[in-house]
């Protein structure tokens, strides 16, 4: 099957801009997690949400930050207007149910390199 | 507060053992997960403990004691491909909500 898949792989741009992050997760995993990691620190988290339905936003930094997942398929995250302080590599994961995540935990996908000048 | 706290590096030769601990303080936990990542790639799954004791899978074993707030890796037979960075992470109660350590750094000597 294929992974998760986060698009751009990297970004640059300049501080004021707006960029979407995509992600798509596995196919039939309704949940899905958005992380980021800034330069030098631990993963953090930033959101979770249940087909199209944010379960847990309580990791997303400030209102600039705003995540959809429209139809319960892939998610966006977009970052309006961007900060010096964003950049990091912004991480996708997906997973099935209780059983799957005991199993085998998150599917992270590759991320996202942002970096804001 | 939540912490995670795991040693920052470490360096290992090939073919030996190394254990890599964990401890951590968080407000709720329902479960622990190590992960494996390679430099600019996605984490990778390695092992989840949610009760007491030692989980053996090939190569890799994960300890946890829940009343300690501790868990250990255990790589055994090192390759240099195991040379990456092994994050430990605690789930939260109740959600998916998962909080993680720095990541340790294993170097891999011939």
């Amino acid at each position: 099957e294929a992974g998760v898949t986060q698009f751009p792989s990297h970004s640059v741009i300049e501080k004021g801009q707006t960029v979407t992050l995509r992600c798509d997760p596995i196919s039939g995993h309704d949940n899905l997690y958005w992380y980021r990691r800034v330069m030098g620190k631990e993963i953090k988290f930033l959101l979770h949400f249940v087909k199209e339905s944010k379960q847990d936003e309580s990791g997303m930094p400030n209102n600039r930050f705003l995540a959809e997942r429209t139809g319960g398929t892939y998610s966006t995250l977009k970052v309006q207007p961007a900060e010096l302080e964003d950049s990091g590599v912004y991480f996708c994961a997906s997973s099935q149910a209780e059983t799957g995540v005991r199993a085998g935990g998150y599917t992270f996908g590759s991320g996202t390199r942002l970096t804001v000048v | 507060g939540q912490n995670i706290d795991q040693p920052t590096e470490m360096t290992a030769t090939e073919g030996a053992i190394v254990q890599i601990n964990c401890t951590y303080q968080t407000s709720g936990f329902n479960g622990l997960f190590w992960y494996q990542q390679h430099a600019g790639e996605a984490p990778t799954f390695l092992s989840y403990n949610v009760l007491d004791g030692l989980e053996e899978k090939g190569r890799f074993s994960s300890f946890l004691s829940r009343s300690k707030g501790y868990s250990y890796l255990l790589l055994k037979e090192l390759q240099m491909k195991d040379s990456a960075s092994y994050l430990c992470a605690v789930r939260d109660t109740g959600g998916f909500k998962t909080i993680f350590g720095a990541g340790t750094r294993l170097f891999v000597k011939a």
